[in-house]
């Protein structure tokens, strides 16, 4: 059983579009959280949310937002995707905030043509 | 502004021998370094981490060395073998609860057999 899952593997679409990733983790943890890996292969922090409060936001376009239906679900809907949102997106989750290992989800590599 | 670097894109070790990956940061107000192991198409998954208060942690063939003076952690690999083959990356976290990670760019390692 997969511990955080992410759906689709691999998103294709248009300039323009809006898209929705979403994220799923049977762990039980409280906290998740929302990476982008670039071109160049930094993994940076998008947003995390814990017991459903966000608590990272980091300056990301407002054309992403995060959604938490509940603890075990974060998902992430892209609005006018624009060429540069190519990249693979990274869910993960762990136990409290803090010092706590993230379980990472297999990413979900997106690409606007 | 990079807060987290690895140097070095890429590194081959032969089977049986060290592997060293270095790390620098600059944000003396990180308190906490980890290390994920990454597969192709999969999602990094942790290695091993050490608090600023420690110099030296050990977990199996792995070690993590941190020199704050110089603001630099390295990682050991003791002794290297193939299924080691991965991208790894360095990650640090300020103090503070949020959980907020910062990652290096990665260092792809190749243990030839």
């Amino acid at each position: 059983d997969t511990a955080v899952s992410q759906t689709p593997k691999y998103l294709v679409t248009q300039m323009g579009n809006d898209k929705s990733i979403k994220c799923e983790q049977n762990l039980g943890h409280d906290t998740m959280y929302w990476y982008k890996q670039d071109s160049k292969k930094f993994l940076k922090i998008m947003f995390s949310y814990n017991n459903k409060e966000l608590i990272i936001n980091e300056t990301v376009p407002n054309r992403f937002s995060p959604k938490s239906p509940d603890k075990a679900h974060l998902n992430l809907h892209i609005n006018s995707l624009e060429l540069g949102d190519s990249a693979v997106y990274f869910c993960a989750s762990s136990r409290r905030t803090g010092r706590e290992t993230q379980y990472f989800g297999p990413g979900t590599r997106l690409l606007v043509l | 502004d990079q807060q987290v670097k690895q140097n070095s894109p890429s590194l081959s070790v032969q089977e049986g021998r060290i592997s060293i990956l270095n790390c620098d940061y600059t944000n003396s107000m990180f308190d906490y370094f980890l290390w994920y192991k990454k597969y192709p198409a999969e999602g990094p998954t942790f290695l091993i981490s050490i608090s600023s208060i420690k110099d030296k942690n050990e977990d199996g063939r792995f070690t993590v060395f941190l020199n704050k003076s110089a603001k630099h952690l390295s990682l050991h690999i003791v002794p290297s073998q193939p299924g080691d083959s991965a991208v790894y990356f360095c990650a640090a976290k300020s103090s503070g609860n949020t959980g907020k990670l910062i990652f290096g760019q990665g260092t792809t390692l190749q243990v030839k057999p």
